[in-house]
């Protein structure tokens, strides 16, 4: 069965930086894009991003670009979001998920599995 | 950017009530329409993808209808497992923007 499994919650102090995990299993990771959420406390998901599996290209919404980095270690089915000079307002919970289909070009997918979130807080 | 719109933003009703929930699009967007419920303290979960196919394992109690900018979620008879907020997200292109969200809750 398709797993998500994320990296455990992290405490930061402003200005620093969080690398998140999300290890795959059960589909071969290549085939699917794997996309980035956010959703900050007591708000609605917000789309980070996605990045092709099989290329490693990434691709930021407005608002995600500069501090945030969407990388793969395909080895181990692992996608990381990693996040520099972090701000009180990062603080979010954070998922990665799946697309429902597989990668198609030009082809947007809804999320099919979800990880079960990182909390990322930053506070000084 | 397409943005999304829900209404009602939360909605109470009874256990057996039927409730419909509304996703506007502010351009055409086809029927490239998901449905997410998300239960307190959860992951989200895909209910419902093209504006009208339930995903596998969701009640049937649960569909979803529309077309180009107006579309719908209707649970047909409200159960106590179904409070939780709804979201749509249209995925016709890029960015895939989800709409703020539906609290449901049992009155």
């Amino acid at each position: 069965q398709v797993q998500l499994v994320q990296s455990g919650s992290e405490l930061k102090k402003p200005g620093a930086s969080v690398k998140v995990s999300c290890k795959a299993s059960g589909y071969t990771f290549t085939s699917y894009a794997m996309n980035w959420v956010r959703q900050a406390p007591g708000q609605g998901l917000e789309w980070m991003g996605w990045i092709n599996t099989n290329t490693g290209n990434p691709t930021y919404a407005q608002g995600f670009t500069g501090r945030f980095v969407f990388s793969l270690d395909t080895s181990v089915s692992t996608a990381y979001l990693q996040i520099s000079s972090l701000e009180a307002e990062d603080t979010a919970v954070y998922y990665c998920a799946r697309d429902r289909n597989t990668m198609l070009r030009g082809v947007i997918n809804p999320v099919g599995y979800w990880g079960q979130g990182t909390l990322v807080t930053v506070s000084s | 950017d397409i943005q999304m719109t829900q209404s009602p933003s939360s909605l109470s009703a009874s256990v057996g009530d039927r409730v419909t929930i509304t996703c506007r699009a502010s351009q055409d967007i086809n029927n490239y329409l998901a449905w997410y419920q998300q239960k307190p303290g959860k992951v989200p979960k895909l209910l419902i993808y093209a504006a009208s196919t339930l995903q596998s394992g969701v009640p049937s109690r649960f569909s979803g209808s529309g077309s180009g900018t107006d579309f719908t979620l209707t649970i047909s008879s409200l159960q106590p497992e179904d409070v939780a907020t709804y979201y749509c997200q249209k995925y016709n292109r890029a960015p895939p923007t989800f709409g703020q969200g539906t609290k449901v809750e049992i009155k």
